[in-house]
Order: structure tokens, then C-alpha cells, then sequence
């Protein structure tokens, strides 16, 4: 079946430094793929999303490129934020079930 | 505002005890899914639904029924709670567009505890 492999948290980082947090997929066909964020206490929120190869997904600052040869969706941004720090979600949608599969979250943490 | 409802917000239960946790939506949304989450597993399918009347299972079914008599409700059962049951519960909705965009909507969680 479908599965989603994140790197494993947590990621420490200071203030303006650069991002990157790996994820990589296995799916039949071609799904769709999404970026989650989860931070403290809340539920989760759509960060971005692609849904063909070569597609870039980006907001706040964060893009990700759909890597249909690699099968990978890394996430990065430039310069995080102390307010960055929160748990990451990679995940994607078959075309079939419309229902998302999840990796296990990478947790942030960014220090002044 | 318009979004995914859940609730109860937070529930303790005892082990053996069933209830159900609410979900509803108002934004005309097709699909429905529910999602509990546990330290280190990310997030894992229970149940899902494509429409009114038709769901199916997801990756952690036992324990959990549902049904979907209208679009805007998809109540979660809990039958009988065992203490492997706590969690955190997710209700999402999404949208369908022409050239397969989707758009998912979470609720804000329902946390349970079975003791």
C-alpha cells in the first residue's frame, strides 16, 4: 500500500537558518502530495501542496517540488522563524481513495 | 465560520463504555475522512467516505464504526472503548475540482482518554 518516510525529529535550528526536512513516498500511480503543519495544541493546516511532477508547491516562505524520478517531496525555507516551530506533516492522496496517508511528522524547534 | 465541527472536544471513558464523536461540515464538501493520531505514528485512517451512504475502511478500522446518511455528518462510534482507543481523533473534509485538485479541511481534534 501507500506510505509516506519523513526524516526523524527533532530538528533544532537558530533563527535565519535553513530548512530542509526530507520526505519521500511510495504509490501506485500518480498522487497527489501535501505539506501539513501542526502547531501546539491545534489541529492540523494545509502548508502546501502539488499534484503532478515538477509541480512547486509554496506559502509562507516554504516550497516543495513534486520528484516523481526520486519520489521525494522535501520541504524547505530560507530563513525559519521562532514561530516556524511546530510538527510537520508529509502525506499524499491517491486518486482512488481520496484519503490522505501520513508520515510520522518531523517536530521543529527554532531558538532565538 | 465555515469548517469541520467536532466534538466533544475531550472525553475520558471507561473501558467497555461506547460513545460517538460528531463531525460535521458545512462546506458541501464530498469526502470525509477520520484520523486519530499517536505520539511518533503520525496520523492513521480509520474510516473514509466519498459520499453519502458509501464509506469504506482505512488502515485501523477494528474498534470504530461509521456512517454517512447525509453529506454534512460523519459520526465516529467507538463500540467498546479499550484503553488502546486514547488518542487523538480528526475529523477532515475535502473538495474535489476539476484537474484533480483537492482541498482538505481538519477539524480541531478530539482528544480521548479510556481508562
Amino acid at each position: 500500500g501507500d506510505s509516506v518516510t519523513q526524516m526523524e525529529g527533532p530538528v533544532t535550528l537558530s533563527e535565519e537558518a535553513f530548512l530542509t526536512i526530507n520526505c519521500t513516498y511510495t504509490a501506485t500511480g500518480y498522487p497527489s502530495l501535501f505539506w501539513y503543519v501542526q502547531y501546539p495544541g491545534e489541529g492540523l493546516q494545509l502548508l502546501l501542496k502539488a499534484t503532478k511532477a515538477d509541480d512547486k508547491g509554496s506559502n509562507k516562505g516554504f516550497e516543495a517540488t513534486y520528484r516523481k524520478e526520486t519520489t521525494s517531496f522535501h520541504l524547505e525555507k530560507g530563513s525559519v522563524q521562532v514561530s516556524d516551530s511546530a510538527v510537520y506533516f508529509c502525506a499524499l492522496m491517491d486518486t482512488g481513495r481520496r484519503a490522505l496517508t501520513f508520515g510520522s511528522g518531523t517536530r521543529l524547534q527554532v531558538q532565538p | 465560520n465555515a469548517g469541520v465541527t467536532q466534538t466533544p472536544k475531550f472525553q475520558v471513558l471507561k473501558t467497555g463504555q461506547s460513545m460517538t464523536l460528531q463531525c460535521a461540515q458545512d462546506m458541501n464538501h464530498e469526502y470525509m475522512s477520520w484520523y486519530r493520531q499517536d505520539p511518533g505514528m503520525g496520523l492513521r485512517l480509520i474510516h473514509y467516505s466519498v459520499g453519502a451512504g458509501i464509506t469504506d475502511q482505512g488502515e485501523v478500522p477494528n474498534g470504530y464504526n461509521v456512517s454517512r446518511s447525509t453529506t454534512e455528518d460523519f459520526p465516529l462510534r467507538l463500540l467498546s472503548a479499550a484503553p488502546s482507543q486514547t488518542s487523538v481523533y480528526f475529523c477532515a473534509s475535502s473538495y474535489v475540482r476539476t484537474g484533480g485538485t483537492y482541498g482538505y479541511t481538519f477539524g480541531s481534534g478530539t482528544r480521548l482518554t479510556v481508562v
